[in-house]
């Protein structure tokens, strides 16, 4: 089974900031790995898919990079409304698995 | 517009059983595979299931395989989860999700989630 190391598990930043989230897995699953955004009682939201594929509707402070095991998220200029719970996870093979998540948190 | 609603949530005791279903609309349902996704109230989600466009192929995740059956009825556009032996470990709020690409089981992410459905397993 493939493992998911997402980090950090919480960042506090201020809004303007540029915020990066990292996830690592335990092999290598090319470019498949999506990111998501989750706020408060409500659904995750897939912000970018295939590693740097970013979702229609998403905002391009948000983009996606890397391939094989190491990958980031990064929110170029924080917005208020970005502050949320992020998960990453893995769409290459079974089991599925995400990452821990990271809470982003106003400083 | 894409739309996906679960239902059939409840409290159940343990030991108990539980079918949850997922309607979807506003696309060509079995042109897509469909998984379960839970969320243990204030932590993360955890896959659960898995099934492909034409219903031939599952995955569960080893937590709730040979208790969680995952199926489809593509005449009806619905996602089923048949969940028997409950136990405590499964309470959680139960999306279903659409997975991104066509007739692909997982590649791409889920691009569509439904509310959830909240699952309460406690005597």
């Amino acid at each position: 089974d493939i493992q998911m190391t997402q980090s950090p598990s919480s960042v506090s930043a201020s809004v303007g900031d540029r915020v990066t989230i990292t996830c690592r897995t335990s092999q290598g699953i090319y470019t498949w790995l999506a990111w998501y955004q989750q706020k408060p009682g409500k659904a995750p939201k897939l912000l970018i898919s295939a590693a740097s594929s970013l979702q229609s509707g998403v905002p391009s402070r948000f983009s996606g990079s890397g391939s094989g095991t190491d990958f980031t998220l990064t929110i170029s200029s924080l917005q208020p409304e970005d502050f949320a719970t992020y998960y990453c996870q893995q769409a290459n093979s079974f089991p599925l698995a995400f990452g821990g998540g990271t809470k982003v948190e106003i400083k | 517009e894409v739309q996906l609603l679960e239902s059939g949530g409840a409290l159940v005791q343990p030991g108990g059983s539980l079918r949850l279903s997922c309607a979807a609309s506003g696309f060509t349902f079995s042109d897509y595979a469909m998984s379960w996704v839970r969320q243990a109230p204030g932590k993360g989600l955890e896959w659960v299931s898995s099934i492909s466009y034409s219903g031939t192929i599952t995955y569960d995740a080893e937590s709730v395989k040979g208790r969680f059956t995952i199926s489809r009825d593509n005449s009806k556009n619905t996602l089923f989860l048949q969940m028997n032996s409950l136990r405590a470990a499964d309470t959680a709020i139960y999306f279903c999700a659409k997975v991104t690409l066509p007739e692909k089981l997982a590649n791409g992410g889920f691009d569509y989630w439904g509310q959830g459905t909240l699952v309460t397993v406690s005597s």
